[in-house]
């Protein structure tokens, strides 16, 4: 299957505690993007790669949460100090082209639970 | 923020009806997407209608935008109960960020 992936499904952790979610995109797609999904409502931007470059941040990736994405293949995000308004879903997606006019693929997402 | 709303949060109709699913924006957009996403599973694309087209379909689906009133309604005609999903309207910028509405709530009964 040459979807996108995302590790792990789910997650359980501590609050204080640090987390990391993985992503591997489509693997021609230059375009990698974040998004964060509460229950009952529509996922929410937070940060976009071209390659290995991170072109924009949302206001809600606030200095605990830092993306990255080294050799412009998967891209790894991190939550520093979990706090109990982080238990979302966090969800993954590529593209193949820049621009705005292409649909992104998204992968099954990372669901956090913070205690 | 969300820059998208959409009308019904919920909608619950018989199988062999139609589904019309309203999205209302604020600011202007390159495109306007529809995707559905089925309970607790990632996000798949239905449909791009760009900022210059008024109407588009696929299969089943079709989908209008009125830039003028900053709005897109999306339909789906003679409905099954694998359609069960929400369905979410996302506006495309510069860049190609998705800012997606809250979604409606679509249940079709076998």
């Amino acid at each position: 299957d040459t979807g996108v992936s995302q590790n792990p499904r789910h997650k359980i952790t501590k609050r204080g505690q640090n987390v990391t979610f993985r992503c591997d995109p489509i693997s021609e797609h230059n375009r990698l993007y974040w998004y964060r999904q509460t229950l009952g409502q529509g996922p929410e931007f937070l940060t976009y790669f071209q390659n290995e470059a991170q072109l924009e941040k949302s206001r809600l990736l606030s200095d605990r949460f830092s993306a990255e994405r080294p050799k412009g293949s998967f891209s790894t995000l991190e939550i520093q100090r979990t706090e109990q308004g982080d238990s979302a879903m966090y969800l993954c997606a590529s593209s193949p082209l820049a621009g705005p006019y292409n649909e992104q693929f998204f992968g099954p997402g990372t669901r956090l639970t913070v205690l | 923020s969300q820059q998208g709303e959409e009308d019904p949060q919920a909608l619950s109709i018989q199988e062999g009806e139609n589904a019309t699913m309203n999205c209302s924006y604020k600011t202007s957009i390159n495109n306007l997407q529809w995707y559905r996403q089925n309970s607790g599973r990632g996000l798949v694309h239905l449909i791009l209608i760009r900022s210059n087209e008024r109407e588009k379909h696929s299969g089943r689906l079709r989908v209008t935008l009125d830039t003028s009133k900053k709005s897109s309604s999306l339909l789906i005609t003679a409905s099954r109960a694998a359609d069960t999903a929400s369905y979410f309207c996302a506006c495309g910028n510069q860049g190609g960020k998705l800012i997606f509405g809250q979604g409606t709530e679509l249940s079709v009964k076998p």
